[in-house]
């Protein structure tokens, strides 16, 4: 099955500062990568996805890359806020027959003021 | 619109207790899920049903049962609670036509 290996397990940085979470996956069928970030208290909610057919992906501060033969991919966000403070999770899945992505074990960001 | 629905958010449990933790969806959604959260072990997947009629095993199943009630529907019951499930608990639900998963705002369960 697939292994999702996420690092690093804590981040703290300035308000302002870049912020970079890696993620690396097993299973080469994987092609569907999506992260979710959760607030304190909250769910975990869909930030930003991206499909193997795609190297980079961009939402205003957040982007994601993906390298397929390295078989990893990232998360970035730049100009952090305070708001950006939560635990952020990478999945991969390989999107055929039912979807159950395997998540990564978390990144805890915390942006200090 | 709600989402994904699940209760109750505190739950305390004595060893060997018994209890059900409901969740329901409005999104019309196919698939529903019941994940696991513990410090840094991210979420596990404990059942899933993939459509209406069918439940399938996650990634730590044991000392759990699920039930898919309905297409809105899917309970998780922990029939003799151990301090080894104390955890937070999500309910979680995805469509047919994409890949986000939608999740509850989680149960907190400690089994004392």
């Amino acid at each position: 099955g697939e292994n999702v290996e996420q690092h690093p397990s804590t981040l703290s940085v300035q308000e302002g500062d870049s912020a970079v979470i890696k993620c690396t996956y097993s299973d080469s069928a994987s092609n569907y990568f999506p992260w979710y970030k959760q607030e304190l208290g909250k769910g975990p909610q869909l930030i930003i996805d991206i499909r193997s057919n795609v190297g980079e992906k961009k939402d205003q501060r957040i982007a994601v890359t993906l390298n397929k033969t390295a078989k990893h991919f990232s998360l970035h966000i730049t100009e952090t806020q305070p708001e950006d403070s939560a635990v952020y999770f990478c999945a991969a899945d390989e999107s055929g027959g039912s979807y159950i992505p395997t998540f990564g074990r978390g990144t805890s960001l915390i942006v200090h003021p | 619109n709600a989402g994904v629905t699940q209760t109750p958010k505190f739950q305390v449990l004595k060893t060997g207790q018994s209890m059900t933790l409901q969740c329901a969806q409005d999104m019309n959604h196919n698939s529903m899920y019941w994940y696991r959260q513990d410090p840094g072990m991210g979420l596990r997947l404990i059942y899933y049903s993939a459509s209406e009629g069918t439940t399938d095993k996650g990634e730590v199943p044991n000392g759990y049962n699920v039930s898919r009630l309905n297409k809105r529907e899917f309970s998780l019951r922990l029939e003799s609670a151990a301090p080894s499930q104390t955890s937070v608990y999500f309910c979680a639900s995805t469509g047919a036509s994409g890949n986000t998963i939608y999740f509850g705002e989680g149960s907190w369960l400690t089994v004392v």
